[in-house]
């Protein structure tokens, strides 16, 4: 079974920083999914993510295979980016394809 | 863009009561998942479901739950007899063969009171 570590629980930035939040696992898999979820609940799939690095306008995902690790960075944070930021991995590893989930980073942008 | 559509967005029941909760996944998949989130936790994986058949199930996914494709685009979840505990927002997903990308619907938040 993979366990999903994030860090930070909580992150309230000043609008325009750099936001940074981590990912960690235990089991080797297949791609890492960075999610996000609205105040009101929704979840969206923002990447997935198998080795290296993807960019979606000030989103950019990198994943260490090796160091079984992703970070999710927002370049030029803006209030509505609040949201909680979500990583989940096959639960079971390879081949596994139902999702595990982290517990989520709280992410506040204050004006 | 397709989209997982869930219906309804809330609903408030009646412990005891049976109440099924209704999603139409993105045509062309094959896999469905049914997952929870109890207020404040995280996630949590229900059940998967391929090939008109449950490919996996949790812990959670006791007898009270089933799931069911009774029409080739629907997908339900149905509680039979609803507990306080119950109490969530449950999210549909699918995905196509060959990735584990899944697209979520917006969640139904079920209130039991």
């Amino acid at each position: 079974k993979n366990e999903v570590e994030q860090s930070p629980q909580n992150l309230t930035a000043q609008e325009g920083e750099f936001i940074t939040i981590n990912c960690s696992y235990s089991v080797g898999i297949s791609a890492l999914h960075w999610l996000q979820q609205h105040p009101g609940g929704g979840i969206v799939s923002l990447f997935m993510l198998s080795s290296g690095k993807k960019k979606h306008g000030r989103l950019i995902a990198t994943i260490n295979i090796q160091e079984k690790h992703s970070s999710l960075h927002i370049t030029a944070s803006h209030p509505r980016d609040s949201a909680v930021y979500i990583c989940a991995v096959p639960g079971g590893g390879f081949g596994n394809e139902k999702l595990t989930f982290g517990t989520g980073t709280r992410l506040t942008i204050i004006p | 863009e397709p989209e997982v559509t869930q219906t309804p967005s809330h609903q408030v029941t009646q412990m005891g009561q049976e109440v099924i909760l209704r999603c139409v996944p993105i045509s062309n998949h094959l896999y469905f998942y049914w997952y929870r989130q109890i207020l404040g936790q995280k996630v949590e994986f229900l059940v998967s479901f391929y090939n008109n058949e449950i490919s996996e199930k949790s812990e959670i996914f006791d007898d009270q739950f089933s799931v069911e494709r009774p029409d080739g685009s629907n997908f339900t979840l149905k509680i039979r007899s609803t507990k306080l505990e119950d109490s969530a927002m449950y999210f549909c997903a699918s995905r196509i063969e060959g990735t584990t990308e899944a697209f979520f619907g917006q969640g139904t938040r079920l209130t039991v009171v």
